[in-house]
């Protein structure tokens, strides 16, 4: 069964840059995985930042940004903010109608 | 503005059956599939289903295949979760998400199912 691997956490500093990694335990990970980015804190339901690789859900931030960064998809955050500072998953197609979420990166802004 | 609101959730003993419904606005629901997504206290989301946009054709994770079903009515633009069997393991926050090009775009707040005697 292929997982989907994520940093488990993850430390940027006010203003810095960071990327957040999605990748396969077997294999590369491609525009064909149509790889989405949710950003979520405690208690509320995520919110979409990023999908299908690099379109910008409604209303977010410029500063959020998607990719593929070698095997791998990323989301990049410039500038980080305090509000930054959530729980991120990324979820992958995997083919024939079945999905698979990372186990989510929890970034702090310190 | 999209919005997609469940209801149904509730405590249920082992072995029994819940409901969820997912009613959705502020998009052409008819037009898109439709997941199901779920998330244990504590711990990360789970893919559970999805249905297409033509609400015939569906598909489930393993740990729900042949316990659960999705099922949509365009007419009344709501998205159901019928579960049965129901486990502990079950236990956890259900939303709804729709799809977008095999994506995730929007996402309900959930609705919280426990399974306890």
């Amino acid at each position: 069964q292929t997982v989907v691997t994520q940093e488990p956490s993850f430390s940027v500093s006010p203003g810095g840059t960071v990327t957040l990694t999605c990748g396969l335990s077997s294999g590369s990970v491609s525009t064909t995985h149509y790889p989405s980015w949710h950003q979520q804190t405690p208690g509320q339901a995520p919110r979409t930042l990023i999908y299908t690789t690099n379109t910008r859900s409604s209303g977010v931030p410029d500063r959020f940004s998607g990719s593929i960064l070698g095997n791998k998809a990323a989301l990049t955050i410039t500038g980080a903010q305090a509000d930054d500072e959530s729980d991120y998953y990324c979820v992958l197609y995997m083919g024939r109608a079945i999905w698979v979420f990372g186990g989510g990166t929890k970034l702090t802004v310190l | 503005q999209v919005q997609l609101v469940e209801s149904g959730g509730g405590v249920v003993q082992p072995g029994g059956s819940l409901r969820l419904s997912c009613a959705a606005s502020g998009f052409s629901f008819s037009n898109y599939g439709m997941h199901w997504v779920r998330q244990a206290p504590g711990r990360g989301l789970e893919w559970v289903a999805f249905i297409r946009s033509d609400r015939t054709n569906k598909y489930y994770a393993d740990s729900v295949k042949g316990r659960f079903t999705v099922s949509g009515d365009n007419s009344k633009n709501t998205l159901y979760l019928q579960m049965n069997s129901l486990s502990v393991e079950d236990t956890a926050v259900y939303r709804c998400a729709k799809d977008e090009g095999w994506s995730f775009h929007y996402w309900g707040q959930g609705a919280l199912v426990s399974v306890s005697s």
